[in-house]
């Protein structure tokens, strides 16, 4: 099984909300990842979280703050956010094992910011 | 730094006809390279995986890869496209990142591919 989980499939909110987009995996993957895709666009690295812990910041603004409370799960928690900011967000997961390693993605949440 | 070049922005096909996407890297060392598809709205899929081995590697839905060090390319074949497989493609080339875990993927810009019936 290669299934990546993500709630909820569509997300609306204003600019003032706070909301939280969540990730799931049963696979046993110690390495997960929050990309955002642009219509049109290929996804773009956003956070890598291995054994839990933030492996890679690809200079995202604070806006957007990720969490993983345990190897399992993945947040996304979202506060004050831009109408630029509306995209896919997909979920990824990975074994983590360097030579071998291959990423599994989620549906993603499709978000509009008005 | 890693970098991937699909060169064709939109390929369109008659169905039952053969498939080739192009795929370039530029990478100092063994790439790792991927082929994943894409249907509107959906996640991405993954079709197949280069590690090492044999340069030619197989993947689902009747998907086969080629990969040629001497020409920095990893280019996606199917013999006889079906309708379905109308999508978006995307190559990728995966770097580990040692110094905290997981891996980084680049992504190519993608292939549109439209299937004529």
């Amino acid at each position: 099984d290669t299934e990546v989980t993500q709630t909820p499939k569509h997300l609306v909110m204003g600019m003032t909300n706070k909301k939280s987009l969540k990730c799931e995996q049963h696979m046993g993957h110690r390495a997960m990842y929050w990309y955002k895709q642009k219509a049109k666009k290929p996804p773009e690295l956003m956070f890598v979280y291995s054994y839990e812990k933030l492996s890679i910041n690809e200079s995202v603004p604070s806006r957007f703050s990720p969490e993983c409370p345990n190897s399992s799960l993945l947040n996304l928690h979202l506060h004050a956010l831009q109408p630029e900011d509306s995209a896919l967000y997909l979920c990824a997961s990975s074994q983590d094992s360097e030579g071998q390693d291959t990423q599994y993605f989620g549906p993603g949440t499709r978000l509009t910011v008005l | 730094a890693q970098s991937v070049t699909q060169p064709d922005i939109h390929i369109t096909v008659s169905e039952g006809a053969s498939l080739e996407l192009r795929c370039n890297y530029s990478y100092g060392a063994t790439p790792y390279l991927f082929w994943y598809v894409q249907s509107p709205g959906q996640g991405l899929q993954l079709l197949l995986k280069y590690f090492s081995g044999d340069t030619l590697v197989q993947g689902i839905k009747g998907f086969e890869a080629e990969f040629k060090r001497s020409q920095s390319s990893f280019n996606l074949r199917k013999p006889s496209v079906h309708w379905s497989d109308a999508a978006e493609y995307f190559c990728a080339v995966g770097v580990y990142f040692r110094a905290g875990g997981g891996n980084k993927l680049t992504f190519g810009t993608g292939t549109q591919l439209k299937v004529e019936l």
